[in-house]
């Protein structure tokens, strides 16, 4: 299965938008609203910040929203802020019943 | 408090095996599938194994099939990875992270801190 694309890196000035492509096929990203998203501070672990495409799980702000569009999902965070530079990861769930990552996406809070 | 905890990691000759165990606390372990992550340094995520809540549907990347396995004690809230044959390219965290289902493999909503697998001679 191979992983789903994601630009290498991102940037944003504080306060300002930027969304975050995650690029599959019709057997995964286009086929199931089985996306998520995962944010990544240096040395810690993943977190869960988008799940079902859109859901957004208790505690996480609503600065973070996630949509998709046929083999697109997005994830866009508005106001940027310092605390949010980190690495980004989208999955989703596949037709070969198991779940595949993005490369992952460094955002830079300028 | 949620908890998942990992242990086994180490340092490991290629051709060898290594045994990984999460230890689950704060929620109902049995209500849930659950995975192994893994990060190599410096790389992104890359998704290893899963199982549903009852061990009836489990499942593996191409790259660790037939080399490794998952299973899960319901009864000890545990879960582990026996990782047999280990190659230079299965050096990476190992993390332990909770799915947001019980039986197909969703996403992964709650995550341990990891364990440092380092296969080398």
């Amino acid at each position: 299965q191979s992983a789903l694309t994601q630009p290498a890196s991102v940037s944003g000035s504080p306060g300002q938008s930027i969304t975050i492509s995650c690029t599959g096929t019709s057997s995964d990203v286009g086929a199931y609203n089985y996306v998520s998203w995962y944010q990544q501070h240096p040395g810690k672990a993943p977190k869960l910040m988008i799940y079902e495409v859109t859901n957004r799980p208790s505690g996480v702000s609503n600065r973070f929203s996630g949509s998709k569009s046929g083999n697109t999902a997005s994830l866009t965070i508005s106001g940027l802020q310092a605390e949010d530079e980190a690495d980004y990861y989208c999955s989703s769930y596949t037709s070969r019943s198991t779940p595949v990552f993005g490369g992952g996406t460094k955002l830079t809070v300028l | 408090e949620v908890q998942l905890v990992e242990s086994g990691g180490g340092l490991v000759q290629p051709g060898t095996s290594l045994r990984l165990s999460c230890a689950v606390s704060g929620f109902t372990f049995d209500d849930y599938a659950i995975h192994w992550v893994r990060q190599a340094p410096g790389k992104g995520l890359e998704w290893v194994a899963g199982i549903s809540w009852n061990s009836g549907n489990i499942g593996y990347a191409d790259s660790v099939k037939g080399r490794f396995i998952i299973s899960r004690d319901n009864a000890k809230n545990s879960l582990f990875l026996q990782m047999n044959s280990l190659r230079a390219e299965d050096t990476a965290l190992y993390y332990c992270a909770k799915d947001g289902g019980y039986h197909n493999f969703w996403y992964f909503d709650l995550w341990g801190r990891g364990t440092l697998v380092t296969v080398s001679s």
